[in-house]
């Protein structure tokens, strides 16, 4: 089954403990981005990946990190999480040319 | 970032009936939009599309309009089901800014039996 995967789905976590979100595909997607849902604001974008080794900063990028090394995975870090980084979040692939992502089931961060 | 609104958080409407969400955008260069559809602990999903050449599309029981004039879409949903009830919200592509996405803040549509 064609799917975006994200682990892990739900984490409580403490201030400036690090913590990685994976998130793999299994489409063979170019394009792969993180997006926070907040109440009220909709999906933001944090970082995206046009491919392998290319990375860049969407509208809400700061306290996160993100690497391509590999085609298929793009883990979102938060090297010293805040509480203000409390939010769920998506994980999104799609094709280079084509323009509906593909979303993962979220993953529903609370830092305390 | 981009302002894609909506007019109305929250929707209700009865099982059978008709529903309508509306989206507003507010960029010209806006050339391609999506509404997903986002059910409770799930990932948004891909409803439909419309190019800015185009006033209408329809699909199964969906219908999305697009009046560039007032820079309003809206999506209809016909005979209206329990398993419609979600969040639905739309996404605009600026032309202009790299074919990225902007979404918006999303309207709750609960289906009452």
């Amino acid at each position: 089954e064609a799917q975006v995967t994200q682990n892990p789905r739900y984490l409580i976590t403490v201030t400036g403990k690090k913590l990685t979100v994976t998130c793999s595909q299994n489409m063979n997607h170019e394009y792969m981005s993180w997006y926070r849902q907040d109440p009220g604001l909709g999906l933001r974008q944090i970082y995206y990946s046009m491919n392998v080794e290319v990375t860049d900063k969407g509208d809400v990028p700061e306290g996160y990190k993100v690497s391509r090394k590999e085609k298929r995975n793009f883990p979102l870090i938060l090297e010293s999480p805040s509480p203000n980084q409390t939010s769920l979040y998506f994980c999104a692939s799609r094709e280079i040319s084509a323009n509906v992502l593909t979303f993962g089931a979220g993953s529903r961060l609370t830092v305390l | 970032g981009e302002s894609v609104g909506l007019h109305l958080p929250t929707l209700s409407v009865q099982e059978g009936d008709n529903s309508i969400i509306n989206c507003a955008y507010s960029n010209s260069a806006s050339d391609y939009f999506i509404w997903y559809k986002q059910e409770s602990g799930k990932g948004p999903q891909f409803i439909i599309d419309i190019r800015s050449n185009m006033d209408k599309r329809q699909g199964q029981r969906v219908t999305v309009l697009l009046n560039k004039t007032v820079k309003h879409l809206s999506l209809q949903i016909a005979a209206t089901q329990p398993g419609d009830s979600a969040v639905y919200f739309c996404a605009e592509r600026v032309s202009n800014t790299g074919n990225q996405f902007y979404f918006g803040t999303g309207t709750s549509l609960t289906v009452i039996p």
